[in-house]
C-alpha cells in the first residue's frame, strides 16, 4: 500500500531554512508527482508546491515562489521540503501528499504523509 | 485564486443524526471538488472527489452532491467516528484551494 514517511520535528529560529523530507514506498515513485501542503495552527489547508517525481521539474504557489525548493532523490524514493527565511507564520504542520491525478500539478490527494511540524520561535 | 467557503463553522450533531456541511466556491469550479475529514494530530482523509464520488473504503453514509459554485457534504446518521472537522478542496484551477473546515462535534 502507498505510504508516505516524513522526517520528524523540527525547531528554528526566525531567519533560519529547514528541510523536510517524505520517503515514498508502495508504488513506482516516478509515476506519481508529490505536493507539499501545509496547516498552521486554527488555520485551512494551503497547497505550497508540487514536483514531477519523475523529471524533478517543479512548480510553487507564488506566495512561496522566492523561497520555497522542492526537489527529490528518485533512487531513495524520497521527496523534500526546503523553505527559507522562516518567520513565526511558518510555524505549522508539513505534510506531502500525492493523488489520482497522476502528474498533474492541480489534483485531489489520495495519499497523505503524517505530517512534520515546524516551530520557528526565537 | 479561487476562494472556498464553509458554512456552517462549527456543527453540533447527536450521534445517530444527519448532517449536513456546505461549501460555495468564489467562481465555478464544475465538478473539481474534493471533501477530506481530519480529526486531531492526523492528516485529512479524502471521502468524496469529483464532487459526488466516494473514496475507496468510504462508508455509503458519505455522500457528495453539487456542481459549479455550490456542494454539499451529507453524513446520514452520524457514528461516533465521525466527529473531526471536515474541509472542501477545489482542483479546477491553480493553485487548488481548501476551505477552513467545519467541525462537526457531539
Amino acid at each position: 500500500q502507498v505510504q508516505f514517511l516524513q522526517s520528524g520535528a523540527e525547531v528554528k529560529k526566525p531567519g533560519a531554512s529547514v528541510k523536510v523530507s517524505c520517503k515514498a514506498s508502495g508504488y513506482t515513485f516516478t509515476t506519481y508527482a508529490m505536493h507539499w501542503v501545509r496547516q498552521a495552527p486554527g488555520q485551512r489547508l494551503e497547497w505550497i508546491g508540487w514536483l514531477n517525481a519523475d523529471y524533478g521539474n517543479t512548480k510553487y504557489a507564488p506566495k512561496f515562489q522566492d523561497r520555497v525548493t522542492i526537489s527529490r532523490d528518485a533512487s531513495a524514493t524520497t521527496a523534500y521540503l526546503e523553505l527559507s527565511g522562516l518567520t513565526s507564520e511558518d510555524t505549522a504542520v508539513y505534510f506531502c501528499a500525492s493523488g489520482g491525478g497522476g502528474m498533474a500539478t492541480i489534483t485531489h490527494f489520495d495519499y497523505w504523509g503524517q505530517g512534520t511540524l515546524v516551530t520557528v520561535s526565537s | 485564486e479561487i476562494v472556498m467557503t464553509q458554512s456552517p463553522a462549527t456543527l453540533s450533531v447527536s450521534p445517530g443524526e444527519g448532517a449536513t456541511l456546505s461549501c460555495r466556491a468564489s467562481e465555478s469550479v464544475r465538478s473539481k471538488l474534493a471533501w477530506y475529514q481530519q480529526k486531531p494530530g492526523q492528516a485529512p482523509r479524502l471521502l468524496i472527489q469529483a464532487a459526488s464520488s466516494r473514496a475507496t473504503g468510504i462508508p455509503a453514509r458519505f455522500s457528495g452532491s453539487g456542481s459549479g459554485t455550490e456542494f454539499t457534504l451529507t453524513i446520514s446518521s452520524l457514528q461516533s467516528e465521525d466527529f473531526a472537522v471536515y474541509y472542501c478542496q477545489q482542483y479546477y484551477n491553480w493553485p487548488q484551494t481548501f476551505g477552513q473546515g467545519t467541525k462537526v462535534e457531539i
